[in-house]
């Protein structure tokens, strides 16, 4: 069954620090996708990245930068510089491919609450 | 705009009454899920529909029922709402259901029982 543990629970830093969120993942498959999604305090669930198991490359979009290792099942978060604006709760997800007519549910982990003070 | 809607955003009810979350997308999508957010518990899903008439359990599935009559529609039910089922809920839709597409999420729908 596919797992995804997030061990920081609660991460405060001050603005301009940089952060990294972790983010480790248990799958028997080997076609499966990664996703961090960003809970503001307004509360909706925004898309942030979707990473494939084939695709081992960093992602970097602006501030954001995204770091993918299958030899630890790990799939880290950093944000560069943070700002206020970063404050959020983030939850990291795995879905493993299913064939046509199978659930690609989600497995979430338990998030982690990032409080930016200025 | 591409979006997934939910009503109410906010509902307080009492232990027994029945009511009706509905949920909506206009992205002609096939999947769609309803999870649950507790604190603590992160997100689990409720249900899911492959497509129109194709439903079936997600993880804590007890309590709830669904629907899927047409394509863009997906309303989570609650027959007898109990204190337990006090959470956010969140509606998702993504174009297939094969683990491969981004699952776009409706913005929660808060629900209190008494």
């Amino acid at each position: 069954a596919q797992k995804v543990t997030q061990a920081q629970t609660e991460i405060s830093v001050v603005e301009k620090e940089d952060v990294t969120l972790d983010c480790v993942y248990e799958t028997r498959d080997t076609t499966y996708y990664l996703f961090w999604y960003k809970q503001p305090p307004s509360g909706e669930l925004v898309f942030l990245i979707r990473r494939n198991s084939f695709d081992e490359q960093n992602e970097i979009s602006g501030r954001y930068s995204w770091n993918f290792q299958k030899s630890t099942s790990s799939f880290n978060f950093t944000i560069t510089a943070s700002q206020v604006v970063d404050s959020a709760v983030y939850f990291c997800a795995l879905s493993e491919y299913a064939y046509t007519g199978a659930n690609s549910k989600l497995t979430f982990g338990k998030g982690i609450t990032l409080s930016v003070r200025p | 705009e591409a979006q997934v809607t939910q009503n109410p955003r906010y509902l307080i009810t009492v232990t027994g009454k029945k009511l009706t979350v509905t949920c909506s997308q206009n992205m002609n999508h096939e999947y769609m899920s309803w999870y649950r957010q507790d604190p603590g518990l992160g997100l689990r899903q409720i249900y899911y529909s492959m497509n129109v008439e194709v439903t079936d359990k997600g993880d804590v599935p007890e309590g709830y029922k669904v629907s899927r009559k047409e394509k863009r529609n997906f309303p989570l039910i609650l027959e007898s709402p109990s204190p337990n089922q006090t959470s956010l809920y969140f509606c998702a839709s993504s174009l297939f259901g094969v683990g491969t597409d981004t699952q776009y999420f409706g913005p929660g729908t808060r629900l209190t029982v008494l």
